[in-house]
């Protein structure tokens, strides 16, 4: 079954301090991935996304991802959290032809000063 | 552009009223979705239309209608609002200007008591 797998619920990280969230899918080709981000409050804002070419992704904010077909992953990550960093973080894949994206269930991200 | 908007931003329901959720877009998407988002549960997708004239179920389509009225409006429609649809609503677009993302917008929180 189609299904994408975020590990972590919640994540505490320092202020300045690297960040890696984890992102597994399971789908048999290359599927289209995104990173979207959610903020107290807010709607889903689109962070980065992976379609083909590069497998290192830049996206908004800092924040990078890397696509690895061996591992089925897509992994973000960030080299220096800020505390404006907290929020919600959702990795979806888009597959097949109605476009519907598979969601993880996302990770919580707190950021201590 | 102003992208994906919601009305209401925010509803209370007695339990047994009905109501119909707005959103609209500006970016020519031919696809736009409903979903709902649940504390631990990730978003869920309620309903899609991908392209006008034409919607299907998602995951969690009791208790809901949609309407695509036309390729900007797609409408959410609660006939006899339940306690279990206390939720905050997310509607979503994609294709066209944005192709190959769903780009959100800001959420309904609604309350059925």
């Amino acid at each position: 079954a189609q299904s994408v797998t975020q590990p972590d619920i919640h994540i505490t990280v320092s202020e300045g301090a690297s960040l890696e969230l984890r992102c597994n899918y399971s789908y048999g080709a290359t599927p289209y991935l995104f990173w979207y981000v959610q903020s107290p409050g807010q709607g889903l804002q689109l962070l980065l996304k992976y379609f083909s070419g590069d497998t290192l992704v830049q996206g908004i904010k800092g924040f990078e991802a890397e696509f690895k077909r061996s591992q089925s992953s897509f992994n973000l990550r960030k080299p220096s959290v800020h505390w404006s960093d907290a929020a919600e973080y959702f990795c979806g894949y888009n597959a097949g032809n109605n476009r519907k994206l598979i969601w993880g269930l996302g990770t919580s991200l707190a950021v201590n000063p | 552009n102003a992208g994906v908007t919601q009305t209401p931003k925010f509803q209370v329901l007695k339990t047994g009223q009905s109501m119909t959720l707005q959103c609209a877009q500006d970016m020519n998407h031919n696809s736009m979705y409903w979903y709902r988002q649940d504390p631990g549960m990730g978003l869920r997708l309620i309903y899609y239309s991908a392209s006008e004239g034409t919607t299907d179920k998602g995951e969690v389509p009791n208790g809901y209608n949609v309407s695509r009225l036309n390729k900007r409006e797609f409408s959410l429609r609660l006939e006899s609002a339940a306690p279990s649809q206390t939720s905050v609503y997310f509607c979503a677009g994609h294709g066209g200007l944005a192709a190959d993302t769903q780009y959100f917008g800001p959420g309904t929180r609604l309350t059925v008591l």
